[in-house]
């Protein structure tokens, strides 16, 4: 398996701020993704992270309020723009490995919980 | 369009009984149907996965039963223990279309001792 760290475990930001989130994996990955847990709720797909290009992202989902980067095969960023209370999720990063393993299964980083206030 | 239904939303069993937690679906291109274990302040952590070629997968005290025709499928927690108290997410994806997962809306199992 993958291990994944991100980076700040936890924030609290006021309102109208940006907020960038950093997901590192400890080795080369074909695919990253990005998901939002609000509290108490399920996970939403935001995007896909290409390595290369730009990212692709889910229906209800921007890249105005929502841009990531992912300048290797081993990082990503999420950046949360212009934030509203509404934005206070556990966001994570998921990450879908590549050769050898190659199989469907993505592995989750530890999230990051972010409270705008 | 909510594509994956789970139930129950939550769920109270004594140790060592058994946990059933089910889902439906309704996208007949899904290919791949994991489960995945979280705690509070982790991040979800795969537990078991089935691909529809095959009715049941067993890991240890975790069993996914496959219903094709049905677009059902459930995870089983046999001998359950107060550990596994956790919220449990079941998915699914399609290979093809870049392995996107869609989630249930999650159970909370707590496992009295």
């Amino acid at each position: 398996s993958a291990v994944i760290s991100q980076k700040p475990s936890r924030d609290i930001c006021q309102r109208g701020t940006s907020l960038t989130i950093q997901c590192q994996v400890d080795s080369q990955v074909t695919m990253m993704f990005w998901y939002r847990q609000q509290p108490g709720q399920s996970l939403t797909l935001i995007a896909t992270a290409n390595q290369g290009s730009e990212a692709t992202y889910e229906s209800g989902f921007v890249i105005d309020k929502f841009p990531i980067s992912r300048p290797n095969l081993t990082f990503s960023t999420l950046t949360v723009s212009n934030m509203s209370p509404e934005d206070s999720s556990i966001y994570l990063c998921s990450v879908r490995p590549g050769r050898p393993l190659l199989t469907d299964t993505q592995y989750f980083g530890p999230g990051t919980r972010l409270t705008v206030l | 369009q909510q594509q994956v239904k789970q139930s129950p939303q939550s769920l109270i069993v004594q140790k060592g009984g058994i946990s059933i937690i089910n889902c439906a679906y309704e996208n007949t291109a899904f290919d791949y149907f994991p489960w995945y274990q979280q705690f509070p302040g982790k991040g979800p952590a795969l537990l078991i996965a089935i691909r529809p070629d095959v009715s049941e997968k067993k890991e240890g005290r975790f069993t996914i039963s496959f219903n094709k025709s049905a677009k059902q499928f459930s995870l089983h927690i046999m001998d359950s223990q107060p550990g596994d108290s956790a919220t449990y997410f079941c998915a699914a994806s399609i290979e093809t279309s870049g392995s996107r997962l869609t989630f249930g809306e999650g159970t909370q199992l707590t496992v009295n001792p």
